[in-house]
């Protein structure tokens, strides 16, 4: 199975900040990387797919980059409505895997 | 408007059986692949399954820890997804998420609310 490994765990950030979460593949997997944003007690929402590309409707202060193992997402100025739970997702190979996400929490 | 809800979840005890459905409108069932993630409490998220399409075989993969009790299928005429859960344990506790697959890429674009299945005695 491929691991998906997410750093940081959690961060703590302010609004208006600039945040990376870096995502490691245990092996390659091509651009078959998608990221999903989830809030409290919600259901995880789409953000970036094909490790670039923006979900329509999705703020265009969220970019996606990395190809093979090693990825990126952005958040360029953080929003009030950006504190939430973010997750990496292989779809190279079956199973499908998650990283163990990040939180992202007010400083 | 795409919409997924699920429904069947519940309070199981160990060893026990659940049937989860999720409901699909809003864009052409038939020709989705679907999935199931699930979400125990405090964790992240774990993919469950998938279903292809019928035209695409209608075959199912899961993930190791739920192969042999857990079963995937498709009701295209109702428009339904459904995860048959046999031999229930402690560590199946979580939110049970339906959700599309795009295909080729096979990201998951729109997502249900999840409902909540416990396996507890």
């Amino acid at each position: 199975d491929i691991q998906m490994t997410q750093s940081p765990s959690s961060l703590s950030a302010s609004v208006g900040d600039r945040i990376t979460i870096t995502c490691r593949a245990s092996q390659t997997i091509s651009n078959y990387l998608n990221w999903y944003q989830q809030k409290p007690g919600k259901a995880p929402k789409l953000l970036i797919y094909v490790a670039s590309t923006l979900q329509s409707g999705v703020p265009s202060r969220f970019s996606g980059s990395g190809s093979g193992t090693d990825f990126t997402l952005t958040i360029s100025s953080l929003q009030p409505e950006d504190f939430a739970a973010y997750y990496c997702q292989q779809s190279y190979n079956i199973p499908w895997t998650f990283g163990q996400g990040t939180k992202v929490e007010v400083k | 408007e795409v919409q997924l809800v699920e429904s069947g979840g519940g309070l199981v005890e160990p060893g026990g059986s659940l049937r989860l459905s999720c409901a699909a409108s809003g864009f052409i069932f038939s020709n989705a692949w679907m999935n199931w993630v699930r979400q125990a409490p405090g964790k992240g998220l774990e993919w469950v399954g998938r279903i292809k399409s019928k035209i695409d075989g209608a075959t199912a993969d899961y993930v190791a820890p739920v192969k042999g009790r857990f079963t995937i299928s498709r009701d295209d005429s109702k428009n339904t997804l459904h995860l048959q859960m046999n031999s229930l344990k402690t560590e199946d506790t979580a939110v049970y998420y339906c959700t599309t697959i795009v295909n080729f890429y096979y990201y998951m674009d729109v997502w249900g609310k999840g409902t909540t299945v416990t396996v507890s005695s």
